[in-house]
């Protein structure tokens, strides 16, 4: 079946970095532009980031613009994150979603990951 | 960046409650918007795209309507397993969301 599987996430402490993974599987993983959603604690959902799905485009939030890196390896079906210079604001349960359309993105996100958690903390 | 304000934060209901969530985005964003459930510990779920479009497998107790501005998410009996958070989301630039809307038991 369709599915999505995050990893990666641990306490980091601040300043340092951290890259998440999202090992994708059940569909033509090259064909679908991919984001990352996060949600801190007791909070809503923010978009992170969005990569086309050729790798060709990337558009982040301005919360982590230039301190994230969203990028896919479509030869094993993974999506990552690299994460740099995290702060306590970064302390969430990351997902990775796909987006609902094939190729160019859409911005619907219709399958999502069960999410991995990334605690920012001295 | 498009600002999705939803309305009310929290709900109180029952079932077979009629009940409706409201989001206003900050310029007109034609159709494109998106509702999404979250239960606790879950990932969220899509469950309205393009305002109107049902996902597959979603009730049909679920529906959304509104143009422009001005978007509802209304759900038509409330059932046990509609207590959750729902979001909105607009699609027609890189993703916003609203707020969220949880609706609790009565």
């Amino acid at each position: 079946q369709v599915q999505l599987v995050e990893s990666g996430g641990g306490v980091v402490q601040p300043g340092r970095s951290l890259r998440l993974s999202c090992e994708a599987s059940g569909f033509t993983f090259s064909v679908y532009g991919m984001h990352w959603v996060r949600q801190a604690p007791g909070k809503g959902l923010e978009w992170v980031a969005v990569i086309w799905y050729d790798g060709s485009n990337d558009y982040y939030a301005d919360s982590v613009k230039g301190r994230f890196t969203i990028s896919r390896d479509n030869s094993k079906n993974t999506l990552y994150l690299q994460m740099n210079s995290l702060r306590a604001e970064d302390t969430a349960v990351y997902y990775c979603a796909r987006d609902s359309r094939e190729l160019r993105p859409g911005h619907t996100m219709d399958v999502w990951g069960q999410g991995t958690t990334v605690t920012v903390s001295s | 960046d498009i600002q999705m304000t939803q309305s009310p934060s929290s709900l109180s209901a029952s079932v077979g409650d009629r009940v409706t969530i409201t989001c206003r985005a900050s310029q007109i964003i034609g159709s494109y918007v998106n509702w999404y459930q979250q239960k606790p510990g879950k990932a969220p779920k899509l469950l309205i795209y393009t305002t109107f479009s049902l996902q597959s497998g979603v009730p049909s107790r679920f529906s959304g309507s509104g143009s422009g501005t001005e978007f509802t998410l209304t759900i038509g009996s409330l059932q046990p397993e509609d207590f959750a958070t729902y979001f909105c989301q607009q699609s027609y630039t890189v993703p916003t969301f609203g707020g969220g809307t949880k609706v609790e038991v009565k």
